[in-house]
């Protein structure tokens, strides 16, 4: 596709329940981002992939958060048992390489986020 | 405290004005300075990109970095409605993966 995609746009869940959210990035890409983006908070790195490993996992705040990425593309972010401060906004950003390693290669293109709701 | 402080805003501002939307840092080993714009409802893209200290011009968008100061600064010059977003300042330090650290974002509202 044209851009990173995100499923879905919206999900509204009970509390204890789990979801799954799930990132297209932009073709070719190698590197996958999570980030969440609460009120008030800014957007707060969780992951980064490389291919289908996560050399940097420090941002998920808790055991609860997991994600993982298959054929180097599409990649879900899982949240076990959820509660009511998993309520934000998850975005998904991809980069051609990772940020960093190649000379300017600060371009992430975000996807347009999975606004999460725990009632 | 957080890395990276910024004004939450709104700022409002009319038409035609000179917008200054400004984030201070407290890790001296940021090297690469950003800043996103984000519409309601979508993700952030990338508007400036700044190595180190000094002054990049890109159109109406002059982003200024001050590291003694620890002090970046977006000037937006001729204001537009269509500007009316949230602005967010990232950065990060130098080689190597290193994440983004952003600020929470200004929200910029241009009247006509």
């Amino acid at each position: 596709g044209a851009g990173v995609s995100q499923s879905p746009s919206n999900k509204v869940t009970e509390k204890g329940k789990d979801v799954e959210l799930r990132c297209d990035p932009i073709s070719g890409h190698t590197a996958l981002y999570w980030y969440r983006q609460s009120l008030g908070q800014g957007l707060e790195f969780l992951i980064y992939f490389q291919g289908n490993s996560a050399p940097d996992k420090s941002g998920l705040p808790s055991d609860r958060f997991s994600a993982e990425r298959t054929g180097g593309s599409v990649s879900t972010l899982t949240i076990q048992r959820t509660q009511q401060e998993d309520s934000a906004v998850y975005l998904c950003a991809s980069s051609l390489v990772p940020l960093g390693l190649a000379g300017r290669t600060d371009t992430q293109y975000f996807g347009p986020g999975t606004r999460l709701t725990v009632l | 405290q957080k890395e990276v402080e910024q004004d939450p805003g709104p700022l409002s501002v009319p038409e035609g004005a000179i917008v200054s939307l400004n984030c201070t840092y407290s890790n001296s080993a940021f090297q690469y300075f950003m800043w996103y714009r984000q519409y309601s409802r979508k993700g952030p893209e990338l508007l400036m990109y700044t190595y180190s200290s000094g002054n990049k011009e890109d159109g109406r968008f002059t982003a200024q970095v001050d590291k003694s100061s620890k002090y970046i600064s977006l000037f937006i010059r001729d204001s537009q409605p269509s500007d009316s977003a949230t602005y967010l300042c990232a950065m990060r330090r130098s080689t190597g993966f290193q994440k983004l650290v952003f600020g929470t974002g200004t929200r910029l509202l241009v009247s006509p």
